[in-house]
């Protein structure tokens, strides 16, 4: 069965520092999300893309914050500047029609 | 600003007893809903959906019900097992955007 494919599992980075996290979805899926989960709470969303354009965002998504698709394959969150805060399970997710296929996360840890 | 909530943060059930997870939406506007069940350290993983125009969708042990007018949908699972216990989230679409209630830990006690 197809699935989202996300490394690494786990990135620790220390504060102030660039970190890209990356997510392959399924290849013929169109629309692409990152979520995130900071630990004990809800799972929030980020960001959507389409068409090889942001296509909707959330205010969590600041300008620290970019994606890109740069091959047609990946699908790439960079953070730009991370701080403590920063610190959650983020997920990758893409989908054709109503059903989502999530990846099974990164888990960010900013020390 | 909560669009979907589901306001039981736990529930536990006796192994067989049925299961039944809340979810209370705010959104007129959402056209699809989805219950998505989630393994610790795991991505959500998607269960069932229904369409904001059907009231009922059953898929083996699970059935998800909708009642539009209350703006709210359930989730029944019977007979829960013990490999059930799980955080299920509630979510709904509203164009390409899926936006998750904060979750329900289910317990399934053998």
């Amino acid at each position: 069965e197809p699935e989202v494919t996300q490394t690494p599992s786990h990135q620790v980075t220390q504060m102030g520092q660039e970190v890209i996290l990356r997510c392959v979805p399924i290849s013929n899926h169109l629309y692409f999300y990152w979520y995130r989960q900071i630990l004990g709470q809800k799972v929030e969303f980020l960001v959507s893309f389409y068409n090889n354009e942001i296509s909707e965002k959330s205010e969590i998504f600041d300008d620290q914050f970019s994606v890109e698709r740069p091959d047609g394959s990946n699908f790439t969150l960079k953070i730009r500047s991370t701080k403590l805060e920063d610190s959650a399970m983020y997920f990758c997710a893409s989908n054709l029609a109503a059903s989502y296929t999530f990846g099974s996360g990164t888990r960010l840890t900013v020390v | 600003d909560q669009q979907v909530k589901q306001n039981s943060p736990s529930l536990s059930v006796q192994e067989g007893r049925i299961s039944i997870l809340n979810c209370d939406y705010t959104n007129s506007m959402f056209d699809y809903f989805l219950w998505y069940k989630k393994y610790p350290a795991e991505g959500p993983t998607f269960l069932i959906s229904i369409s904001s125009i059907k009231d009922k969708n059953e898929d083996g042990r699970f059935t998800v019900f909708l009642n539009k007018s209350a703006k709210h949908l359930s989730l029944h699972i019977v007979p829960s097992q013990p490999g059930d216990s799980a955080v299920y989230f509630c979510a709904a679409t509203c164009y390409d955007k899926v936006i998750f209630g904060p979750g329900t830990s289910l317990s399934v006690i053998p």
